[in-house]
């Protein structure tokens, strides 16, 4: 089976830095996606890490560790639009791959 | 227009109904997932199809059927609905395991 933890709710300041962490332990591993979700909205994709390191996209980075089943996104100049769920997942390689999402966390920026 | 559609977006219903969901999606991805997400949890599987031939139970199934109509078009039923199937339901595609899933808006779903 297939185990994701992350935060429950942090809550950052307008144009602080922020570090979501996730953990997850899998059978086999097919990558690491983020999503953002706004509170009654879909969730929009935004990040895919498959190799160690960091990739930044603008204001959002996504981190992955394999060896320590660990990743992070940070949100830097945190705007009041950023307030959201931020939902780590991982595919199931037993399972075809389906997504696993972990139960997300919620994000308050404050001014 | 959008690229994956939910209707109804709403619902309000009494126990015991039966109700579908529909799902519709012009992306042309072959893989269409059905998901429910309650309160303060994150999003649970009910039902995957990576095909129209192949449908899968996710983990969550009980009380749930799915139909596979078409590439483009996904239904979700349930059967005799309860209380607890109140939630909001969501469906998405994908193109495979490594390319994200795309989300419709949602189907807020409310049981008496």
């Amino acid at each position: 089976g297939q185990n994701i933890d992350q935060p429950t709710e942090m809550t950052a300041t307008e144009g602080a830095i922020v570090q979501i962490n996730c953990t997850y332990q899998t059978s086999g591993f097919n990558g690491l996606f983020w999503y953002q979700q706004h509170a009654g909205e879909a969730p929009t994709f935004l990040s895919y890490n498959v190799l160690d390191g960091l990739e930044e996209k603008g204001r959002f980075s996504s981190f992955l560790s394999r060896s320590k089943g660990y990743s992070y996104l940070l949100l830097k100049e945190l705007q009041m639009k950023d307030s959201a769920s931020y939902l780590c997942a991982v595919p199931d390689e037993a399972a075809g791959n389906k997504l696993t999402f972990g139960g997300g966390t919620r994000v308050l920026v404050k001014p | 227009d959008a690229d994956v559609t939910q209707t109804p977006r709403n619902r309000i219903t009494k126990t015991g109904k039966r109700i579908m969901l529909e799902c519709s999606q012009t992306k042309g991805h072959d893989r269409m997932y059905w998901y429910r997400q309650d309160p303060g949890l994150g999003l649970r599987l009910i039902y995957y199809s990576f095909d129209v031939k192949d449908i899968n139970k996710g983990e969550i199934s009980d009380g749930y059927s799915v139909s596979r109509q078409a590439q483009a078009k996904f239904s979700l039923s349930l059967e005799s609905a309860i209380p607890n199937q109140t939630a909001l339901y969501f469906c998405a595609t994908s193109r495979d395991s490594y390319q994200p899933q795309h989300f419709g808006d949602g189907t807020r779903l409310s049981i008496l």
